[in-house]
């Protein structure tokens, strides 16, 4: 059983770049999740797929956007880069969204992508 | 968004005393909680979770209180042991996860 897989790991961008961050989902696994954390900050809820839809979405703005493959891998692609989108960006997958128990909430979690905005 | 709030961003306790982790929510319709815990350089991975439907559930020497009316859950490690030091996110789950911003945990031995 794999897990959570994350790229790239590190990567610097410019201000008005665009970047697009990969994630391939645990084994068994059809809900995927991308979080934003900031230094000193939980993560913070982007959005989530399920079934190649997004299936609800924190607080922002378009410029985020993201993917889900048919084997359940996503990614997550912002436009426009700001200095404020560096963070570490979290992709987790699930096992089923919505689901009505305990083992099917849980998040599993990758490392992460530490996104540099110059 | 914060409907998730950890108050305490740290927290230093003596090895074999109890660590005791509050968290407060917001949001009436979250009906899952669940304590991550963080290591630097990794991703968070799951310590424990409560259903909205109890109040208290133990694995080992974690136990996680919730406290419905007060929208407040806490999480107990007894004993605390060095290897328990890392960042702790309290999460509540409906459709998504929401998370707190963390309490760092120190286990001094």
């Amino acid at each position: 059983e794999t897990g959570v897989t994350q790229s790239p790991t590190h990567l610097i961008k410019t201000r008005g770049q665009q970047v697009t961050l990969r994630c391939s989902s645990q084994s068994g696994h059809n809900t995927v999740s991308w979080y934003q954390q900031a230094l000193g900050q939980g993560p913070q809820f982007i959005f989530q797929y399920y079934r190649e839809e997004e299936n609800g979405r924190g607080n922002f703005p378009p410029r985020f956007s993201g993917l889900q493959f048919p084997n359940y891998s996503s990614e997550l692609n912002v436009n426009a880069l700001e200095l404020d989108d560096s963070a570490l960006y979290l992709c987790a997958s699930s096992a089923l969204s919505g689901s009505r128990t305990a083992a099917g909430r849980e998040l599993f979690f990758g490392e992460g992508s530490r996104l540099t905005v110059l | 968004d914060q409907q998730v709030k950890q108050n305490s961003p740290s927290l230093s306790v003596q090895e074999g005393r109890i660590s005791i982790l509050n968290c407060d929510y917001t949001n009436s319709m979250f009906d899952y909680f669940l304590w991550y815990k963080k290591y630097p350089a990794e991703g968070p991975t799951f310590l424990i979770s409560i259903s909205s439907i109890k109040d208290k559930n133990e694995d080992g020497r974690f136990t996680v209180f919730l406290n419905k009316s007060a929208k407040h859950l806490s999480l107990h490690i007894v004993p605390s042991q060095p290897g328990d030091s890392a960042v702790y996110f309290c999460a509540a789950s409906n459709n998504d996860m929401r998370f707190g911003a963390g309490t760092r945990l120190t286990v001094k031995p």
